[in-house]
Parts: structure tokens; sequence; C-alpha cells
């Protein structure tokens, strides 16, 4: 158990609607990243948080937002669904920021239907 | 950004050889290269990562290297074992930022 908790574990969605994927890092870890995992494309950075704040944007859609609360945790929000969306997303978190180890979730399984 | 890649992205071998796998990286100014295990189901765990003030590092079976001139670096598995097979990324981070994964290296260790 990393004790990174993400969930829900699986959603099922249609195209266009919009979903909030949700994380709760590791106690005492202030960095929160979120990443796409999809069979082709590996394990694509999206987006980190840092104590409340944005500190680095990857290929995260327009479509995609995220915020951490004052409590660190982290949601991702999905919206106007494309089928292409279809993915693991994952959150990991980290005491400090790029250059230490990551502790991952056990991922949010979308399906865009 | 950083640029990762690896190969191969499959590698299957008999229980008891060994295994590598190999990523290039573009950044010059990278110098954190970790190593993250997928086991089905499951996120990724780091199970080795080497710094670039370190040639090769090792950890029971499990070692990395680094060439920082050619920018690239390796995972070798000694003795593999069939509870080795799963996906291995490599990583590296561009300048102050999150870490790059490489695609992935799904490893089946056959007995």
């Amino acid at each position: 158990d990393s004790g990174v908790t993400q969930t829900p574990k699986h959603l099922i969605t249609a195209t266009g609607q919009r979903v909030t994927l949700r994380c709760s890092p590791r106690s005492g870890d202030l960095s929160v990243y979120w990443y796409q995992q999809s069979l082709d494309q590996g394990l694509q950075f999206l987006i980190q948080y840092y104590n409340g704040e944005e500190r680095a944007k990857g290929n995260i859609l327009e479509r995609f937002s995220a915020q951490q609360f004052p409590d660190l945790h982290s949601e991702l929000n999905l919206s106007s669904l494309e089928l292409g969306d279809s993915a693991l997303y994952f959150c990991a978190s980290s005491v400090v920021p790029a250059d230490g180890e990551l502790f991952f979730g056990e991922g949010s399984r979308l399906t865009v239907l | 950004g950083e640029n990762v890649e690896q190969h191969p992205s499959t590698l299957s071998v008999q229980e008891g050889d060994s295994a590598v796998i190999k990523c290039t990286y573009s950044d010059s100014a990278s110098n954190y290269f970790p190593w993250y295990k997928q086991e089905l189901g499951k996120g990724p765990q780091l199970i080795i990562d080497i710094r670039s003030n370190v040639g090769e590092k090792k950890d029971q079976r499990i070692a990395v290297t680094l060439n920082k001139t050619a920018k690239h670096f390796s995972l070798h598995i000694t003795e593999t074992q069939p509870e080795d097979s799963a996906v291995y990324f490599c990583a590296a981070p561009p300048t102050g930022y999150a870490l790059n994964f490489g695609k992935g290296t799904s490893l089946l260790v056959t007995p």
C-alpha cells in the first residue's frame, strides 16, 4: 500500500459528460502529480501541484483541469469527454517535487462510451 | 520537455536469465534517473534510481548503469524469476519539474 488513495477505482460514462477524479496523497506529501496511462502512450504527465499551487504542466488538454485543496487532496476534472479519454488516470505524491520517489495510487480507470 | 525513449517494448526471457532494458534521454541537465515496476492492476512502484554523480548502482539482483556522455541509462535484472514479470518504466525529469516516463517494457519471465 503506497498510502495514496484514488477514487473512484472504475468509472463508466458517456461522451460529452464530465467527471471528477479524486486523490488523497500520502500523509505529509506536499506534491501531487496526475498521469494518464493509455495502451499506446505509456505514462503521460498531465499536471503537478505543490502545496496548493500549480507547479508544472504537461500534456494536459484544455478540457481537463485540476486543483489541490488546502488539505492537500487533489481533484482532476475531465469535461466534454471523448472516446479517446478512456484511460487509467494515476495520482502520485512525493515529499519533494521532481527529484525523489513518487508514490502512486492504484489509479482510476475511466471508460467513455 | 524531456524526451525519454525506452527499448525494447516487450522482452521475454527464461527464468534464471538476465534482462536488460535501455533508455535514452535528451536533456543534458537531467540528473535523476529512476526505474519503476508496474504489476498488473497496480500503480508503478520505484525499484531503483541513480543520480548523475554515480555511474552504477546495485540492489541485489537489480542494477542500473548511467552513461551521461551518451545520455542513456539501463536496467539490468539478473537471475530473473517469474515474479519479475511486469511492466518496467524508466523516467527522467525535465529540469526542475515532474518525471517524464518512457513508454514501458513488458517483461515476461517464463519458468
